[in-house]
């Protein structure tokens, strides 16, 4: 059973651009959460989605970020016109039902922003 | 919120040696708390959780105590290894409706000497 997991693994993008990160759950596993690390800290909560459905975003800035999690394919956290102060690792956790709290970390992504 | 604060940042230990992390939470309602151990450049690995049904928690070298009471929590690493290296971090979630998101801890960095 393969674990979470995310690609790209590195994304290097300019200021302005955009940056599109996806995460591939556990299978079996319908809920997932998005997390951002800066570096030296600890993990902040971004946006928690089930299939085609946003349940709390109030991680997550208002502006230039966005996420999903369609009926077929992986979730995606969408950062556009990105800015320095965005540059960090981007891990999403999956868990397998709302009654299950454990949740599996991918590898994540690691987002520099020239 | 949900605040948890995680002491040392830093930890040298001598390989043999046991190791203490503590953590304290702010919100009484928190029922579940795991550790997570992250290597460099990996996300983290999910290593043992306590829920606040029980005050403590043994998986080999390594367990977990709880203190509903004082709202801390505690993980131990007897006999350390090399290998133990690496950051650690504790968590916390409340019961939201089925969002359970985590709340981490800044982070110790654990260092075992040969």
């Amino acid at each position: 059973n393969a674990g979470v997991m995310q690609n790209p693994r590195h994304l290097v993008r300019r200021r302005g651009q955009e940056a599109r990160l996806r995460c591939s759950p556990m299978k079996g596993h319908s809920h997932v959460y998005w997390y951002r690390q800066l570096p030296e800290e600890g993990l902040k909560f971004m946006v928690y989605l089930q299939k085609e459905n946003i349940i709390d975003e109030s991680g997550m800035p208002k502006e230039r970020f966005s996420a999903e999690f369609p009926k077929e394919g992986p979730s995606i956290l969408r950062i556009q016109q990105v800015v320095r102060g965005d540059s960090a690792a981007y891990f999403c956790a999956s868990s397998p039902s709302r009654e299950a709290d454990t949740q599996y970390f991918g590898p994540g992504t690691r987002l520099t922003v020239l | 919120g949900e605040n948890v604060e995680q002491h040392p940042s830093t930890l040298s230990v001598q390989e043999g040696d046991s190791a203490v992390i503590k953590c304290t939470y702010s919100d009484s309602a928190s029922n579940y708390f795991p550790w997570y151990k992250q290597e460099l450049g990996k996300g983290p690995q999910l290593i043992i959780d306590i829920r606040s049904n029980v005050g403590e928690k043994k998986d080999q070298r390594i367990a977990v105590t709880l203190n509903k009471t004082a709202k801390h929590f505690s993980l131990h690493i007897t006999e350390t290894q090399p290998e133990d290296s690496a950051v650690y971090f504790c968590a916390a979630s409340a019961p939201n409706f089925g969002n359970e998101k985590l709340t981490f801890g800044t982070g110790t960095r654990l260092t075992i000497i040969p």
